[in-house]
C-alpha cells in the first residue's frame, strides 16, 4: 500500500526567505509520480509541481522546486523567495505511473509567511 | 473556459436524506474523481472514472454512488446521508494523455449532515 507522510503540521517563514516542506512516501510500485498541491484559504486545490520516479533531474516550476531523494523516499518542496500569497496549506500526493488513478494525499502542512 | 465546476457550493442535510452533487469539466479530460476532505486530513478518494462509461471505487466508497453521465459530467450521490459524511467534497479531472497527469479541482462543496 502507498503512504504519504507530512510531519510538519505548521511552518513559519519570513517573507523573501526560502522554506522547505517535508514529504516522505512509501510505495511498492516501481514507477510512480509525486505531486504537490497548494490550498489557499479560499479552498481550491492548485497543482504546483510534479516529479516522476524515473526523472533524472529534480523538477522545478518557477519559485518551486522539488528535492527528490529516491533512496530516502523523500520529495520535499522548496519555495524560494517566499511571498505573503504563499500562505496556504500544502499537500504532497502520489500515484502509480502509468495509469495512476488512485492518488493518495498527505495530511498537509500549513505555511505562514510573515511580513 | 470554466475548468471544473461543482454544484451546490453549500448544503445542509438531515440524517437519512439523499442528495446528488454535480460536477462538470470543459477541458475534454478522460478521467474524473470525487474526493472528500475532513479537518486535519488530506483528500481521500471516494470514486473515480478512468474514462467515459467506467467507474471504480477509491479509498472510502461506502455510502456513496457515482454516475459518469457523459465525458463532461460525473455526479456523486448520497442515498441516506449520515453525520459521518459531513465534509468538503471535491471533484477533479485529469488527462492521461499528459505525462504529468495532474488533477484539476473544482471549488468544492461543503456538506453538513445534521
Amino acid at each position: 500500500a502507498q503512504k504519504i507522510t507530512q510531519t510538519q503540521p505548521g511552518m513559519f517563514v519570513q517573507e523573501k526567505e526560502a522554506v522547505t516542506l517535508d514529504c516522505t512516501y512509501d510505495t511498492s510500485d516501481p514507477s510512480y509520480g509525486l505531486f504537490w498541491y497548494k490550498q489557499p484559504s479560499s479552498g481550491e486545490m492548485i497543482f504546483l509541481i510534479y516529479q516522476g520516479s524515473y526523472d533524472q533531474q529534480n523538477a522545478t516550476e518557477g519559485r518551486y522546486s522539488l528535492n527528490f531523494q529516491k533512496a530516502r523516499k523523500s520529495a520535499n518542496l522548496v519555495i524560494s523567495a517566499s511571498q505573503l500569497g504563499d500562505s496556504a496549506m500544502y499537500f504532497c500526493a502520489m500515484n502509480r505511473r502509468p495509469g495512476g488513478f488512485k492518488t493518495i494525499f498527505g495530511a498537509g502542512t500549513r505555511l505562514f509567511v510573515k511580513a | 473556459n470554466a475548468g471544473v465546476t461543482q454544484t451546490p457550493k453549500f448544503q445542509v442535510l438531515k440524517t437519512g436524506q439523499s442528495m446528488t452533487l454535480q460536477c462538470a469539466q470543459d477541458m475534454n479530460h478522460n478521467s474524473m474523481y470525487w474526493y472528500r476532505q475532513d479537518p486535519g486530513m488530506g483528500l481521500r478518494l471516494i470514486y473515480y472514472s478512468a474514462s467515459e462509461g467506467t467507474t471504480d471505487k477509491g479509498e472510502v466508497p461506502n455510502g456513496y454512488n457515482v454516475s459518469r453521465l457523459n465525458k463532461r459530467e460525473f455526479s456523486l450521490r448520497l442515498e441516506s446521508a449520515a453525520p459521518s459524511q459531513t465534509s468538503v467534497y471535491f471533484c477533479a479531472s485529469s488527462s492521461l494523455d499528459q505525462i504529468r497527469g495532474e488533477q484539476f479541482f473544482g471549488p468544492g462543496t461543503r456538506l453538513t449532515v445534521l
